[in-house]
Formats: structure tokens, sequence, C-alpha cells
């Protein structure tokens, strides 16, 4: 079993849909929490941190529970440019760990 | 500017040769990173360093190795025993685990093998 496990995707949502993904992970020894977007042959780059509290970055929301162990990102008003892949990670002592990703395409 | 730098960005191989890739960080980050991406696939941990002279074996070591020598350099020799080696590379950066903080890449580096 993977350290940390994504929905497969791909999701392919229409412009200004809302749309969540989920992310699981099997460690509880596990700390930190991020969201990454990786464009199309880029590397990837730091979308969100996660807090237990929760946490919001104007369109993007994500959520963590820590009993489930069990993290989430949501995405209002999609937009065309939101195209991409989003990898949840996992942190626990100096060990960063990435989940497969999901991929999303918005369509016109 | 701070960053990472991975070079080179593309590289070719006759199989059965060692290669080197290099990466370089000048954010003063004690911990470093390299991971092997495959098409339509997340990020692999192939080793990672928490401090100069010391590194830890990820979840797909065989056949690569790394040295950390300097605080800012982490090389990964990817060696003639590893047999699939045609992937996209990324090494990271990250402060100590205490200050919380996310890994940073470099641009990476698509090796392949012929």
């Amino acid at each position: 079993r993977k350290e940390v496990e994504q929905d497969p995707g791909p999701f392919n949502v229409p412009e200004g849909a809302t749309v969540a993904f989920n992310c699981t992970y099997s460690n509880s020894a596990s700390q930190s929490f991020f969201w990454y977007r990786q464009d199309c042959r880029k590397e990837p780059k730091l979308l969100m941190s996660v807090y237990s509290s929760g946490n919001e970055d104007g369109r993007f929301t994500a959520q963590l529970n820590r009993a489930s162990q069990y993290i989430s990102l949501l995405i209002r008003d999609s937009k065309l440019s939101d195209s991409a892949t989003y990898l949840c990670v996992v942190r626990r002592a100096s060990k960063i760990i990435f989940g497969s990703g999901t991929r999303l395409s918005i369509r016109p | 500017d701070g960053g990472i730098t991975q070079s080179p960005k593309y590289l070719f191989r006759k199989e059965g040769q060692n290669v080197t890739l290099s990466c370089e960080q000048n954010l003063n980050h004690d911990a470093m990173y390299w991971y092997r991406q495959d098409p339509g696939q997340g990020l692999r941990l192939i080793y990672y360093s928490q401090i100069v002279n010391d590194f830890q074996k990820g979840d797909i070591a065989e056949g690569y190795s790394v040295s950390r020598e300097k605080k800012e350099s982490f090389p990964l020799t990817v060696t003639s025993a590893q047999k699939n080696p045609t992937a996209f590379y990324l090494c990271a950066s990250s402060s100590p685990f205490s200050q919380n903080t996310e890994a940073f890449f470099g641009q990476g580096t698509r090796l392949t093998v012929v």
C-alpha cells in the first residue's frame, strides 16, 4: 500500500465548476501536509500548506482530518488556468512523500 | 536570486553507462532530495539527505548513488544497475523539519537512455 493515496482522476469539468480532490495517508506520524501543482513537463510548485484548522487561499480551500488521516482540496469557480496535476504531499521528519497526483482538465 | 539549479536539462546516454546529474542550491537548506517521475506518475523518492555527509535511501534507491560532501550540492549517479533509467529526475531542498516548510524544486533533468 502506498503511504500517500490520491483520487486517480482524471477530472474533466466545465469552467466555473467546483471540484474536490481527496488524499489519504497511512503513517500517523506524518506531521506536515501540502498541496502542490504540477504543469505538464514542469517541476511541482507549492499551491498551499494544509493546517488542521483548515485554510483558504482565494478560490482554494484545504482541509486536514488527522483522526481519519485525510486531506482534501476544494477549488471553486474553476478557471481554464487551473488545468494541471495536483499532488498531495506529506512530510514526516525530513522525509517528504508525494502522492501519485490527480489530473484536472477544465473545459470552456 | 536564491534557488535550485539542476543540470543538464536534457541528457542522453547509452545503455550501460553511468551518468551523474547535478543539483546545486543556494537557499542554505540542510535537507535535499532526489525524486524520479515517470510519465503520468507521481514523484518517487530515490534518496534524501538531512545534513552534510549523511543520506538515506528512499523508496526506489536501487541502481542509484548519491553523495553530500557540501551543503549546497547533492549529485545523483544513475548506475548501469538501474534497469529502466529513462525518466524525469527532480531535485528538491527544504529547511529542517523543525521549521515545518515545504520542498522547493529545481527544473528537473530529463534522462533518456538509448
